[in-house]
Formats: structure tokens, sequence, C-alpha cells
């Protein structure tokens, strides 16, 4: 079964621009939830998305953004990107129930630099 | 505000010895928790969890102690090996999942 899949796994981008992740989440899977990680940071939850909705928020300016489609590809979205966006971002996954008292499955993450 | 915390930023433990990581949690609401463990460059890998009906949950060189009074938790590992030197991250699900900042593990051969 393949697991949790983040494309672009690295990429870097200027001050101004915006930025989309992608995730496909383990098959069966319908939560994706996003997390942010900086040095000296833990993770920090992003948002939570379940059957297309949007399920959980995190405290993250309105410039950032995601979408759950029918398939549960998630994506998430940076716009207006600012150097303390660089970061590691972390999708994950969890059994069908979603994320509340399951386990959650992580990608291997997407490194976003900003320049 | 944060939830979830490891007050401990760093361990280093001798290899073959305990190690014994620790959680603490604000929020009593909170009923599922997880411990992940992070190579640098990797996601995390989820190690074992535990239910707050539940007091202990074991598996293999890992268990894991639930004290809810305490909203505290800790993760044993045992006998401690170099293979395990890794950020050891504590959760804890309720509407959503919160994780602690990490514990950085060294096990010394």
């Amino acid at each position: 079964k393949a697991g949790v899949t983040q494309t672009p796994r690295y990429l870097i981008k200027t001050r101004g621009q915006q930025v989309t992740l992608s995730c496909s989440p383990i098959s069966g899977h319908r939560s994706v939830s996003w997390y942010q990680q900086t040095p000296g940071q833990g993770l920090q939850f992003l948002f939570e998305y379940f059957s297309e909705t949007q399920r959980n928020k995190g405290n993250f300016p309105g410039r950032f953004s995601g979408r759950q489609f029918s398939n549960s590809r998630s994506e998430m979205n940076v716009s207006t990107l600012e150097l303390g966006d660089s970061a590691l971002y972390l999708c994950a996954s969890s059994t069908p129930g979603g994320a509340l008292g399951n386990t959650i499955y992580f990608g291997e993450g997407s490194w976003l630099t900003v320049v | 505000d944060q939830q979830v915390k490891q007050n401990s930023p760093s361990l280093s433990v001798q290899e073959g010895r305990i190690s014994i990581l620790n959680c603490d949690y604000t929020n009593s609401m909170f009923d599922y928790f997880l411990w992940y463990k992070k190579y640098p460059a990797e996601g995390p890998t989820f190690l074992i969890s535990i239910s707050s009906i539940k007091d202990k949950n074991e598996d293999g060189r890992f268990t894991v102690f639930l004290n809810k009074s305490a909203k505290h938790l800790s993760l044993h590992i045992v006998p401690s090996q170099p293979g395990d030197s890794a950020v050891y991250f504590c959760a804890a699900s309720g509407d959503k999942v919160i994780f602690g900042p990490g514990t950085s593990l060294s096990v010394i051969p």
C-alpha cells in the first residue's frame, strides 16, 4: 500500500510569489491534514480536510489556504510568500474515520525555501 | 498557548539503558495520544499510541504511560539503541491533532 505522497519535495520561491503543494493520501484515507515545521518549532497545525470540507483550521494567516478533491487528494497554497514561510510542509492522512482518535501518517514533506 | 509541551529539548542516553521522554498537555478534552519519531529530512513516523481509557500501552521496546490526572504521558524505550537517535514528537488528539515541540534523543554507543 503506497504511503502519503507529497510533491514537490524541494522548491525555492521568491518573496511575494505564491506556491502550491500537493498531497496524495494513503488509499482509502479521507482525512488530510497539513502541518508546518520550522527550525526550533514543533509541528504547527495548518488545517484538516475531510471529504472535501475543511474541518479544522490552525492559527495561520489567510495567505495559507487549502482544498481537497473528490479523490481525497489535497493541495495547499501560500500566497504572497514571506521569508518566514520557509519551512518543511508536511501532509498527513488518517484512517477512514478521520484524524480524530485515529493515527495519522505523514508524507516525506515539501521543503520550501523563500528567498 | 502551547497545549502540548515537551519540556526537554534534548536527551542523551547510553546504549542499552532506558530512555524516558516526557510530555504534558493542558486540554482535558484530548482523548488519544501518539508518539512519532522523526529523522532529519524525513516525515515523522508513527511509533505508538494510547487511548485515554488506558494507562499503558506496550509495543516491543516502546511503552507509553498515561497519567490523566496529571495530564502527563511518557514514552519509555528499553533498551535504547543508536538507531533510536532522532527527534520524538508527542501528539494529542481532540478536535485536531496537536504536536509538542519535540525532544531530540541521542543514544550514545
